[in-house]
């Protein structure tokens, strides 16, 4: 069974960069028709889609966000990550990632989530 | 604001059947039978209820359904229970310059 668990500080200051890994376990993270996501929540809010990428290194992102994050993938460690430049306290958020199916474009499994707060 | 319009609540007694409605355009729900619907209980991870608008993954009980009219999908949960009292998200794949949208989430009550 595939499980994904994010990694990375809690904490990050305005103008710098936020970084976060999410390991996969249970499963190659090159195997099937899947690919890998970023979303996130702020407190109180809705669900927002960062970006994805597929095992070909291939990425697409979010319009609105498209201009300060970076998704990469390692296959070798089984883990992929996010980046995100230039963060403000609007960037404060539970982040998650998750697996989403090529053919029907649902996501899952997804991961615990993490807690970023942008605060100086 | 959130792409896709969900009420912000609703409730049912035990045993009631409820609908969730998530309304969106002709660029994204109207568009594509690629619709999902999520499960999330406070503090745990988002779970896959329905996928391609009315599709339900092996191990979601039969209770919880999905259609799509137009640009609106629908959730019902039938047979209320109260495990089943969660927010509930719904995702719609938007095309390639957007590619996915979230609605802003729907608490259940179960009364």
């Amino acid at each position: 069974q595939v499980q994904l668990q994010e990694s990375g500080p809690g904490l990050v200051k305005p103008s710098q960069t936020l970084s976060l890994t999410c390991t996969v376990s249970g499963g190659s993270i090159s195997s099937g028709s899947f690919y890998w996501n970023w979303i996130r929540q702020p407190a109180g809010k809705g669900l927002e889609w960062i970006g994805r990428i597929y095992t070909s290194g291939t990425t697409n992102y979010n319009p609105s966000l498209k201009s300060r994050v970076t998704i990469s993938i390692d296959t070798s460690k089984n883990q992929f990550s996010l980046r995100l430049f230039f963060v403000t306290v609007a960037d404060t958020a539970v982040y998650s990632c998750a697996r989403g199916y090529t053919y029907d474009d649902w996501f899952d499994p997804w991961g615990q989530g993490t807690l970023v707060t942008v605060s100086s | 604001q959130s792409a896709l319009t969900q009420p912000a609540s609703v409730s049912g007694s035990p045993g009631q059947s409820i609908t969730i409605s998530c309304s969106g355009t002709s660029s994204d729900v109207g568009s594509y039978n690629l619709v999902s619907w999520y499960q999330q209980h406070p503090d745990k991870a988002p779970k896959l209820m329905i996928y391609g608008a009315n599709r339900r993954p092996s191990g979601v009980s039969n209770r919880f359904s999905g259609s799509k009219s137009g640009n609106t999908a629908s959730l019902t949960i039938s047979g209320l229970q109260a495990e089943d009292e969660a927010d509930y998200y719904c995702c719609s794949y938007a095309g390639s310059t957007t590619f996915f949208v979230f609605g802003a989430g729907t608490k259940v009550t179960v009364l």
